[in-house]
């Protein structure tokens, strides 16, 4: 079964600068693809950036890009340029490349200090 | 166009009760997912529909859970007989998927569902 962990229940940045969220996942599987999704406080969950599997180029929407580690197994999320309203839940999640369903980590808290 | 809306938003109920949530996908997607989500952890996959079609159930959804599609449109989850291990938000996705291409599965804002 495929597993997703993200090793640090919270982290912390200032506004204006950049943050890294960690994810690593495990799976026997060459055809999946990795998201990240956010969920604010009390609203509902949205995603942030997609990476398919077989794609080499990392992903980048904006200020929010991914290092794409294939063969480590890693997929970590860059936020540069903090800003007060990147402060939610980042869930890293895992979805087989013939798959249905997404298998998510347990997920980071993000806070934004002014 | 509309995301992703469940109703109700909240649900307060008492042991024993049954309950029953209501998801309405963006319009043109033909899968519908249910996942459940407990406090400070991620969500956990329920089971999903191919347009009318349960295709999939996760060990997660006891037999006090039942979820249907009718006409491969809105999606109902029922939960019979609650038990305060139930207590959880439940969230709905949708996506449209054709051959191999993978879309994104969008959200909608859960129910909150707190059993007494």
């Amino acid at each position: 079964a495929q597993t997703v962990t993200q090793s640090q229940p919270e982290m912390s940045v200032q506004e204006a600068e950049t943050v890294t969220l960690s994810c690593t996942y495990d799976t026997s599987e060459s055809d999946y693809y990795l998201f990240w999704y956010k969920q604010p406080p009390s609203r509902q969950m949205i995603l942030v950036i997609r990476q398919e599997a077989y794609k080499q180029q990392n992903a980048t929407e904006n200020r929010f890009s991914v290092n794409f580690q294939k063969a480590a197994k890693s997929f970590s999320l860059k936020i540069s340029d903090s800003q007060l309203g990147d402060a939610a839940m980042y869930f890293c999640a895992y979805k087989k490349g013939a798959g249905n369903m997404l298998t998510f980590g347990g997920g980071t808290r993000l806070m934004v200090k002014p | 166009d509309t995301g992703v809306s469940q109703n109700p938003r909240h649900k307060i109920t008492k042991r024993g009760q049954n309950v029953t949530f209501r998801c309405d996908p963006i319009s043109e997607h033909n899968r519908l997912y249910w996942y459940r989500q407990t406090l400070g952890q991620g969500p956990e996959f329920l089971t999903y529909f191919q347009n009318e079609a349960q295709l999939e159930k996760s060990r997660l959804l006891s037999d006090r859970f039942s979820a249907e599609r009718p006409k491969g449109s809105f999606s109902t989850l029922e939960i019979q007989r609650t038990e305060q291990g139930d207590s959880a938000m439940y969230l709905c996705a949708s996506s449209f998927e054709a051959g191999f291409s993978t879309d994104t599965q969008y959200f909608g804002p859960g129910t909150r569902l707190t059993v007494l």
